[in-house]
């Protein structure tokens, strides 16, 4: 799987938007992007999932290049809820694989 | 079920005794894995299952830890002689490619604390 990159932690405030880049240089023509939320004492769960250009749905944005080498998970107008761990995550598109989540980005969102 | 089921939700145990976590999957989801997530850490691979293919036991830390998958039902993972440093939550969760593609849905966790 195509190692992924993203900021330890980031901070915001509320209503602002939030924008988290994740950097897979390696990443397979055959492979997704796939972020997950994690609150504090509870398993992560999906959030988002795409292959190229925007995809958008209830909770979030997400904006992949061209070249598919990056992303950027957009949060428009955080609220203190959104304080959660956010992973990046690049998967096969044609099979189920183990699943390995890297140190994820800690966004604390403050008043 | 409806989602991913883990018990106990809650162990506290003493060093040196073994425990036994206990996953029930998503009904027809074909892949199963285990996580451990120490405080205030990242999640930490542990094992993954896959039908009936060999699981991948790449990610269990000593032989102290097995894991077993009852064809593509039930998991227990277990620790002999329980040391502090397994004190974590243990996470499972599953998927299946057929029906969602890679998103894999988690249980609520194990905690488990060794004393």
């Amino acid at each position: 799987l195509a190692k992924t990159t993203q900021p330890i932690s980031m901070d915001s405030y509320e209503g602002q938007e939030v924008n988290i880049t994740c950097s897979h240089n390696n990443i397979a023509t055959n492979d997704y992007i796939t972020w997950y939320q994690q609150f504090p004492s509870q398993g992560p769960r999906f959030i988002i999932q795409g292959y190229k250009t925007k995809v958008t749905n209830e909770v979030a944005s997400l904006f992949i290049p061209a070249d598919r080498k990056s992303s950027t998970l957009s949060l428009p107008r955080v609220s203190l809820s959104d304080t959660a761990v956010y992973y990046c995550l690049v998967v096969p598109g044609d099979s189920s694989y183990k699943l390995i989540f890297g140190s994820g980005t800690r966004l604390l969102v403050r008043p | 079920g409806a989602g991913v089921s883990q018990s106990p939700s809650n162990k506290v145990t003493e060093k040196g005794k073994d425990v036994e976590l206990r996953c029930d999957p998503i009904s027809g989801h074909t892949a199963l894995y285990w996580y451990r997530q120490r405080l205030g850490q990242g999640l930490e691979f542990l094992i993954y299952f896959q039908g009936n293919s060999a699981p991948d036991k790449s990610g269990l830390p000593s032989d102290r830890f097995s894991a077993e998958r009852t064809g593509e039902s039930v998991s227990t993972l277990t620790i002999q002689r329980t040391q502090q440093e397994d004190s974590a939550v243990y996470l499972c969760a599953s998927s299946s490619y057929q029906t969602s593609g890679n998103t894999i849905y988690f249980g609520e966790g194990s905690w488990l604390t060794v004393v």
